[in-house]
């Protein structure tokens, strides 16, 4: 199975201030034939589902915010929150779907310092 | 409105069943793959398993493979995940989602409550 790491486990950030958040898999999740990353991020709020912010690892999903951004290639991805706002306070999840499982980091609980 | 709505959690003792139910609405639900994903309580998010489009070919993580089917009826629009001889650890909040582009999930269910205990 594919092992998804994410670093930190929770991260206080002032507002207006850049967030960042790391996912490491413990194999690429690059697919050479369409040079594709298999790997989505999502935030959840509390009481609430996950919303989908990103796929393909740097696709933005429509209505996501610009000051969000995905990036990474491989084994190691990066989402950015270029400048934090008030309802940015989330977990953040990445999840790969290179192989079965489609395995999910543990999850960056975001807050306001 | 794209949705989709899961019922028929509950309480069930250990070695019960349930079966979990996703109603869509909103899109063409036969074009989609469509998954189950779990989170216990205060915990992460657990991927569950996924079905294809026409329900010929499904996928398990290693801890419910053998008690759980996953299935799904394109003429009623629904998903559905039959749980068989649940344990403790299968309490959880089981979201169904649709896959899109990049095997993602674009829509969520609001989720439906398992509680495993006696």
């Amino acid at each position: 199975d594919i092992v998804m790491t994410q670093s930190p486990d929770s991260l206080a950030v002032s507002l207006g201030e850049r967030a960042t958040i790391n996912c490491k898999s413990s194999q690429s999740v690059l697919y050479s034939s369409n040079n594709k990353n298999y790997l989505a991020w999502y935030q959840q709020k509390p009481g609430q589902p996950p919303k989908l912010l990103f796929y393909w690892a740097s696709t933005r999903e429509s209505g996501v915010p610009d000051r969000f951004s995905g990036s990474g290639s491989g084994a190691h991805f990066t989402l950015t929150i270029s400048s934090l706002q008030a309802e940015d306070v989330a977990i953040y999840y990445c999840q790969q779907f290179y192989s079965s499982p489609h395995t999910f980091g543990q999850g960056t609980k975001l807050e306001i310092k | 409105e794209v949705q989709l709505v899961e019922s028929g959690g509950g309480l069930v003792q250990p070695g019960g069943s349930l079966r979990l139910s996703c109603a869509a609405s909103g899109f063409t639900f036969s074009n989609h793959w469509m998954r189950w994903v779990r989170q216990a309580p205060g915990k992460g998010l657990e991927w569950v398993a996924n079905i294809n489009k026409d329900g010929s070919e499904t996928y398990y993580v290693d801890s419910v493979r053998g008690r759980f089917t996953m299935s799904r009826d394109n003429a009623e629009n629904s998903a559905y995940l039959q749980m068989d001889s649940l344990r403790a650890e299968d309490t959880a909040l089981y979201y169904c989602a649709r896959i899109r582009d990049g095997w993602a999930s674009d829509i969520w269910g609001q989720g439906t409550m398992v509680t495993v205990s006696s």
